[in-house]
This record gives structure tokens, C-alpha cells and sequence, in this order.
């Protein structure tokens, strides 16, 4: 177990709509990334952020959008969704941010767009 | 800019035999290198790290790497192969660019034969 806790495990939804996607770090953490993973992508960075501000920012549509809450953990919107959206949706956390940390994935959320 | 090729999506070997999953990478600052694994149904976890000093980093189960600038190459090993040893290894890069992010490779699916 990571301590990285992601909800909900799967989910299942049409095109055109908006889902959100939760993650909790692990305790003491202060950095939250998201990740999509797919079999003709890999996996794609998303984003990063760092104490509740935005570090990093990488392959994400302007359709997606996240935020890190002060408590710390961090919400993934996704909206107007498309078929191409469905991928694992993967939440890791690092204790600082720093480039030479280790992270620490969850389980991921399963996202099916139908 | 920093990107990662992994040679072999799909490597095969029988148990006991040596385990070789190659990994090249692009940087234009001094990299920080790691190696994750990806067991079924389950988030990445780490298998090691190099950021400085010794270039041959030893990791969990047994795995093994190696930094090879002139090459730019960060191969992971083990000397013999475990049936627990099938999964997807990644191989993922980093660096003090500003933008701290990750970038992963896109993964070599490790199979072993009885």
C-alpha cells in the first residue's frame, strides 16, 4: 500500500459530460501529480502541483483541469469528455516536489467515456 | 527538453536467466533516472534511483542499473529471472529544468517462462 488513495476505482460515464477525480497523498506529502495512462499513450504526464500551487504543467487539454485544496489533496475535473478520454487516470504524491524524489502512485481511477 | 526510449515493449525470458530491459535517455541537464514497476491492477513503485554519485544503483528485488552517460543509457538487470518478475517495468527521467516533472518511457512488458 502507497498511502496514495484514489476514488472512485472506476468509473463510467457518456461523452459530452464532467467527472471529477480525487486523490489523497500520502501523509507529510506536499506534492500531488496526475498521470493518464493509455495503450497507445503510455503514460503522460499531466500535472503537478506543489502546496496547493501549480509547479508543473504538461500534456493536459484545456478541457481538463485540476487543483491542489489546502488540506492537500487534489481534484482532477474532466469535462466535455470524449471516447479518447478513457484511459487509467494515476495520482502519485512525492514529499517535496524536488526532481530527484520518489513517487508514490495509487491505484488509479479507471475511466470508461461510452 | 527530456524524453525516454525503451528498447522492446515486450521482453520474454525463462526463470533463472538473466533480465535485461533497456533504457535510453534524452537531457539537456544532468539527469535524475529511475526505474518503476507496474504489477497488474496496481499504481507504479519504485525499483530504484540514481541521481548522483555511484553509477550502479542496486534496488529492490534484486534489480540492478546502471548510468552510463557516454551512452546515455540507464539499463536495468537482474541475474535471474522470478516467475513474481512479470510485469511492466518503466523507465522514467528527470531533471532540474523548473518543470520537475517525470517523463516515463513507455514501458516493456516483462514476461517469464517456467
Amino acid at each position: 500500500d502507497s498511502g496514495v488513495t484514489q476514488t472512485p476505482k472506476h468509473l463510467i460515464t457518456a461523452t459530452g459530460q464532467r467527472v471529477t477525480l480525487r486523490c489523497s497523498p500520502r501523509s507529510g506529502d506536499l506534492s500531488v501529480y496526475w498521470y493518464q495512462q493509455s495503450l497507445d499513450q503510455g503514460l503522460q504526464f499531466l500535472i503537478q502541483y506543489y502546496n496547493g500551487e501549480e509547479r508543473a504543467k504538461g500534456n493536459i487539454l484545456e478541457r481538463f483541469s485540476a487543483q491542489q485544496f489546502p488540506d492537500l489533496h487534489s481534484e482532477l475535473n474532466l469535462s466535455s469528455l470524449e471516447l479518447g478520454d478513457s484511459a487509467l487516470y494515476f495520482c502519485a504524491s512525492s514529499r517535496g516536489g524536488g526532481s530527484n524524489e520518489k513517487l508514490f502512485f495509487g491505484s488509479g481511477t479507471q475511466l470508461s467515456v461510452l | 527538453a527530456q524524453s525516454v526510449t525503451q528498447l522492446g515493449s515486450h521482453v520474454s525470458v525463462s526463470e533463472g536467466a538473466l533480465v535485461l530491459l533497456r533504457c535510453n535517455y534524452s537531457s539537456s541537464v544532468p539527469p535524475y533516472l529511475f526505474w518503476y514497476v507496474q504489477y497488474p491492477n496496481q499504481g507504479l513503485q519504485l525499483l530504484l534511483k540514481y541521481t548522483t554519485g555511484a553509477t550502479l544503483v542496486k534496488g529492490i528485488n534484486g534489480f540492478e542499473a546502471e548510468f552510463k552517460k557516454s551512452e546515455t543509457s540507464f539499463h536495468l538487470t537482474k541475474p535471474s529471472a522470478h516467475m513474481s518478475d512479470a510485469a511492466e517495468y518503466f523507465c522514467a527521467v528527470s531533471g532540474n529544468t523548473g518543470g520537475f516533472k517525470t517523463i516515463f518511457g513507455a514501458g516493456t512488458r516483462l514476461f517469464v517462462k517456467a
